[in-house]
């Protein structure tokens, strides 16, 4: 069975640091790219990061460039996100999500699938 | 506010046929296919069509997916109680080079 299990969240101060980890079972973890997602309380879902297979390719979104960083142990099927200088605005549940695609032609198709059930991040003094 | 625009809320009577769209631009949805996340009530999303039109071992066939130019919709007909949900498409964007999505449509069935 495919599955996604975050961890690491908590209540931590503006300016503060956390480091989040997804654990990932069920499916060879190394041949595929994963992904983390946010969703603020009670608003929409926002994309955050993503890792390659081999960790060798990240890209974030502007919102949390230079703050967050993503990584990714393969021998250990984890995957991480380093979250430093924490404002308030960055309280949001946080998914982690495996990227799966299909190539037609030229083309590739990709999708996040499964998710993670999330782990909360409050940023508060 | 969301690169991709959908109707915050939608709604039916069970058996009908609703129908929720999700807007965006040439770089995003016109450039690239939809997805489509169902997000029940203090769970996490569920991928529900993906490629556009294509749906996953175990949705039901009531659901479908279309794009027209920078627009998508998805279809759910035969309404259930169990369809009510908050439903979130997403494409990636070429010029933001990352994944938008939009901000959700909540389904109520009356």
């Amino acid at each position: 069975q495919v599955q996604l299990v975050e961890s690491g969240g908590g209540v931590v101060q503006p300016g503060g640091s956390l480091r989040l980890s997804c654990a990932a079972s069920g499916f060879t973890f190394s041949s595929y790219a994963m992904h983390w997602v946010r969703q603020t309380p009670g608003k929409g879902l926002e994309w955050v990061a993503v890792v390659s297979y081999d960790g060798g390719n990240k890209y974030y979104a502007d919102s949390v460039k230079g703050r967050f960083t993503i990584s990714r142990d393969n021998s250990k099927s984890t995957l991480y996100l380093q979250l430093n200088s924490l404002r308030a605005e960055d309280t949001a549940v946080y998914f982690c999500a495996r990227e799966d695609i299909v190539v037609v032609g030229t083309a590739v198709d990709a999708w996040f699938d499964p998710w993670g059930q999330g782990t909360l991040v409050t940023v508060s003094s | 506010q969301s690169v991709l625009t959908q109707p915050p809320s939608a709604s039916g009577t069970p058996g009908q046929r609703v129908t929720i769209s999700c807007s965006g631009s040439n770089s995003n949805i016109g450039s690239n296919s939809v997805n489509w996340y169902q997000q029940l009530p203090g769970a996490a999303p569920k991928l529900l069509i993906h490629s556009g039109n294509q749906r996953p071992s175990g949705v039901p066939d009531r659901f479908s997916g279309s794009r027209s130019g920078t627009s998508a919709s998805l279809a759910i007909s035969g309404l259930q109680s169990e369809d009510e949900a908050d439903y979130y498409c997403a494409a990636w964007d070429d010029s933001l080079n990352g994944w938008v999505f939009g901000g959700g449509t909540k389904l109520t069935v009356l």
